[in-house]
Order: structure tokens, then sequence, then C-alpha cells
């Protein structure tokens, strides 16, 4: 079975702090995204890559920026968190692929406080 | 309009019902589509893809209708593991990576 592991599954942080998530996937899998998950707005995809160190914008970058330096790791950066930030915070891989549905990992619950 | 819209419930059934539920996409491009089923609380998981000429998976039953630009998943004899939130996602295949759109869901609750 694929495998991705988000490192925390909840977190508190506070206004301003830089804020690092982070994700693994273990079925060398070449595409990585980071969504978030508010009520009533569904998934958000806030940035993906496709291949190591490639990254593209999804539709709410502001805020956050990313890296991947290797192939199995996607780290989501907020770079001074909000309360706005609060969030489920969910990493997924995926083949490459058209056809191909992605892994999620469990999530990771972010409070901004 | 949105890339994927669904009905967003709650279908409250009793145990043993036929619910069907229906999502209409934008993009008549898009070329692969799925279910996933959410848990409260837990990330989406794959149910089943959907496939042109329709496919079942035991008591689900999922079509796609590309004429209409809209694809159903049918649920027979539900039951109370059934209760939760069911994602319609398509991949519009517009640039790069494999990146699929998220409707916002459909909650289900199955009751006694």
């Amino acid at each position: 079975d694929v495998k991705v592991t988000q490192s925390s599954r909840y977190l508190v942080k506070r206004t301003g702090e830089k804020v690092f998530l982070e994700c693994v996937q273990d079925m060398d899998h070449e595409n990585m995204f980071w969504y978030r998950q508010d009520p009533g707005l569904g998934l958000r995809l806030i940035y993906f890559s496709y291949d190591v160190k490639m990254k593209e914008k999804g539709d709410i970058p502001e805020g956050y920026s990313v890296s991947r330096e290797k192939k199995e790791r996607f780290s989501l950066i907020l770079e001074s968190a909000s309360t706005n930030q609060t969030s489920m915070y969910l990493c997924a891989s995926s083949l490459s692929a058209g056809s191909a549905g992605y892994t999620f990992g469990s999530g990771t619950r972010l409070t901004v406080v | 309009r949105k890339e994927v819209e669904q009905d967003p419930g709650p279908f409250n059934v009793p145990e043993g019902a036929t619910v069907a539920f229906n999502c209409t996409y934008s993009n008549s491009a898009s070329q692969s589509f799925f279910w996933y089923r959410q848990d409260c609380r837990k990330e989406p998981k794959l149910l089943m893809s959907v496939y042109s000429s329709g496919n079942e998976d035991g008591r689900f039953t999922a079509q796609l209708n590309r004429a209409s630009q809209y694809i159903s998943l049918l649920i027979r004899d539900s039951k109370l593991s059934d209760s939760a939130t069911y994602l319609c996602v398509v991949n519009p295949f517009t640039g790069g990576g494999n990146k699929l759109t998220f409707g916002t869901g459909t909650q289900l609750k199955v009751e006694l």
C-alpha cells in the first residue's frame, strides 16, 4: 500500500511564526500536492510538484511556499502564520498518469492563535 | 460556474435504501473521473474510478455521461457504515501534472 505520512496530526502555532508541514511518500510517485480543506469550501489546491525541485502554484498559493528537494518529500511552509490559515492541511501523491488517483496523508489540523 | 458541482446534502436514508448522487463538471475536455469517500475528520480515500462504460464494485455503481457532463454514484442496500461525505473528482487535463479538481462533497447519513 502507498503510504503518505504527514509529520504532525495537530499543531498549534502563534501568529507570525514560520511553520513547516512535512509530507513523505514511499511509493516513488512523481506528483505531490498540498491542499487545505475548510467547511463549505472543500479541498483547495495550494501548491503542487510534478518532479524534484519543480513546483507550481495552485489556486490559493498566497502566504505559502513549498520545497521539494527529494522525490519522496514535499514540504509546505507558512512564512508568517496568520489566523486565517487555521485549517486542515492535506498532502497527496500520485503517479503522473492522468488516470491515476491520489493517495492522501491523514492530514494536519493547524490552529494559529 | 464551479468546475465540479455537487449537491451538498445531507441525504438522510434508512438502512437498506438505494441512494444516488450526481455531479456535474464544466470542462468538456476532462478525461478521468473518480469518486472519493471522506469520513468525518479523516482524509479522502479513493472509492472508485469512473469509466465511460460505467463500472460496478459490489453495492456501488458509477456512471459517466459525457454528453451531459455529469457523473453519478449509486449505492444499493445502504449500510450504516456508508455514512460519509462523497467527493466527485475530475481531471480537467489543464496544465502540467496530474491535477485533480474536487467537488465540495455530498454528505450521506444512513440511519436505522
